[in-house]
C-alpha cells in the first residue's frame, strides 16, 4: 500500500458525460500528479500540482481539468467524455515539486469506462 | 527531450529461471533519474527503485538487481530465480532536465510459468 488513495475504483459512464476522479496523497506529500494509462498510448503524464498550484502540464486535453485543494487532495475532472477516454487514471504523489529528485508513489488507479 | 525504450514487449520464463528486462534511455542532460515500477495484474503501480545519474553502482535487493551503465544509456533489471508472483508489467521511467514529468517506457510484460 503506497498510502495514496483514489476514488472511485471503477467508473462507468456514457459519452458526453462529465466525471470527477479524486485523489488523496500520502501524508506529508505536497505534489500530486495525474497520469492516464491506455492500451494505445501507454502511461502518459497529464498534470502536476504542488501545494495547490499547477506546476507542470503534459498531454492533458482541454476537456480535462484538475485542481488541488488546501487539504492537498486533488480532483481530475473529465468532461464531454468520448469512447477514447476509457483508460486507467492514476494519481501519484511526492514530497517535493521535482519529478525526479522525489520518488512518485502511485495510487491504485481509477478505471474509467465510457460507453 | 527524454525517451525510454523497452524493446521487449513480452517475456515468458519458467519459474526459477533468471530474467533480464532491458531499458535504454535518451536524454541530453547530465542530471537525470531513472526508475523501475511494477504493475501486477491487480493494476496498481509499485515503485521498485530510483537511481540518479551520478550513482552508477549496481544495486541488489533480494532477488532483484539493477545494472546501470551510462556508457550504453541502459538501466537493466534482473530477477533471479523468478517466481510466479513476479508476473507483471514492468516499467522503466526517466526524469531529466529539471522537468517535473516522468517519461515511462511502454512496459515489458513478464509471465513466469510454474
Amino acid at each position: 500500500d503506497s498510502g495514496v488513495t483514489q476514488t472511485p475504483k471503477h467508473l462507468i459512464t456514457a459519452t458526453g458525460q462529465r466525471v470527477t476522479l479524486r485523489c488523496s496523497p500520502r501524508s506529508g506529500d505536497l505534489s500530486v500528479y495525474w497520469y492516464q494509462q491506455s492500451l494505445d498510448q501507454g502511461l502518459q503524464f497529464l498534470i502536476q500540482y504542488y501545494n495547490g498550484e499547477e506546476r507542470a502540464k503534459g498531454n492533458i486535453l482541454e476537456r480535462f481539468s484538475a485542481q488541488q485543494f488546501p487539504d492537498l487532495h486533488s480532483e481530475l475532472n473529465l468532461s464531454s467524455l468520448e469512447l477514447g477516454d476509457s483508460a486507467l487514471y492514476f494519481c501519484a504523489s511526492s514530497v517535493g515539486a521535482s519529478g525526479g529528485v522525489d520518488t512518485q508513489y502511485f495510487g491504485p488507479g481509477t478505471r474509467l469506462t465510457v460507453l | 527531450a527524454q525517451k525510454v525504450t523497452q524493446a521487449q514487449t513480452e517475456i515468458s520464463v519458467v519459474e526459477k529461471e533468471d530474467v533480464t528486462l532491458d531499458c535504454v534511455y535518451e536524454t541530453r542532460d547530465t542530471t537525470y533519474y531513472l526508475f523501475w515500477y511494477k504493475q501486477p495484474p491487480s493494476g496498481e503501480l509499485v515503485f521498485l527503485i530510483r537511481r540518479n545519474s551520478f550513482d552508477e553502482q549496481n544495486e541488489i535487493s533480494g532477488r532483484y538487481s539493477w545494472n546501470f551503465q551510462k556508457s550504453t544509456s541502459s538501466f537493466n533489471f534482473t530477477i533471479t530465480a523468478s517466481q510466479v508472483v513476479d508476473s507483471a508489467v514492468y516499467f522503466c521511467a526517466l526524469n531529466s532536465g529539471g522537468y517535473q514529468k516522468v517519461t515511462f517506457g511502454i512496459g515489458t510484460k513478464l509471465q513466469v510459468i510454474p
